[in-house]
């Protein structure tokens, strides 16, 4: 199994851009987070899914963050507009329903200018 | 509400040597789990143990055992004949509820030094 995908690995963009960040969790797992990690403010849940809907989003910082998830295979967080205090590694997990672990993607390196 | 506490920033061990890192919890649901990821320098998230809250006897993976202490609410996880390569950040995790599908909220986590 391919493990837990995400792109892109790094994205750089300038303020006021609007960024996508992709994930294809594990075939079969039925949930998935998003989480984003700043020295700041550590490991944080942005939002997760259960069978492709949006359980808990309380984590989401502000309007301009917003997650899909259209169906199992796929999903998406976007930032518009992007602001240099989104700068972060923003990692995608994916469990199976009954299961303990969750797998984590490699993360996506933001920079935001 | 959840809270995950780690009060250790960073330890350092001898390598060969047995290392505990701290966890404590809080939360009034009395079904959840524990948690341990590792995070090498490399930045990846690596699962380590799990912990149920009905679990009986603690947990052990390998070098990895958790000390679960259900009055204390407390989590520890230790590392015997720590390595080289245990050098990383070490975050523990509660999820509240049973199976994968649940909100999950890490600790600040513990940077982790092997001496050779």
């Amino acid at each position: 199994d391919a493990g837990v995908i995400q792109s892109p690995r790094h994205e750089v963009t300038e303020m006021g851009q609007e960024v996508t960040l992709r994930c294809k969790p594990i075939s079969g797992h039925n949930s998935l987070f998003w989480y984003r990690q700043t020295m700041m403010r550590g490991l944080e849940l942005l939002i997760y899914f259960n069978n492709n809907v949006p359980i808990d989003d309380s984590g989401m910082p502000e309007d301009r963050f917003s997650a899909k998830m259209p169906n199992a295979s796929f999903s998406t967080l976007k930032i518009q507009p992007s602001e240099p205090r989104d700068s972060a590694v923003y990692f995608c997990a994916s469990s199976f329903p009954l299961g303990n672990e969750q797998f984590f993607g490699p993360g996506t390196r933001l920079t935001v200018l | 509400a959840q809270k995950i506490t780690q009060t250790q920033p960073g330890m350092f061990v001898q390598e060969k040597e047995a290392v505990t890192l701290d966890c404590t919890y809080d939360t009034s649901d009395p079904s959840y789990g524990l948690f341990w990821y590792k995070q090498p320098s490399s930045g990846e998230m690596i699962f380590l143990i799990y912990q149920g809250s009905y679990d009986q006897q603690n947990a052990t993976e390998g070098r990895y055992s958790l000390n679960f202490q259900k009055a204390r609410k407390s989590a520890n996880l230790v590392i015997s004949a720590s390595q080289l390569g245990d050098s990383a950040m070490y975050f523990c995790a509660m999820r509240e509820g049973q199976g994968g599908g649940f909100k999950t909220i890490f600790g600040a986590g513990t940077r982790l030094f092997v001496k050779a």
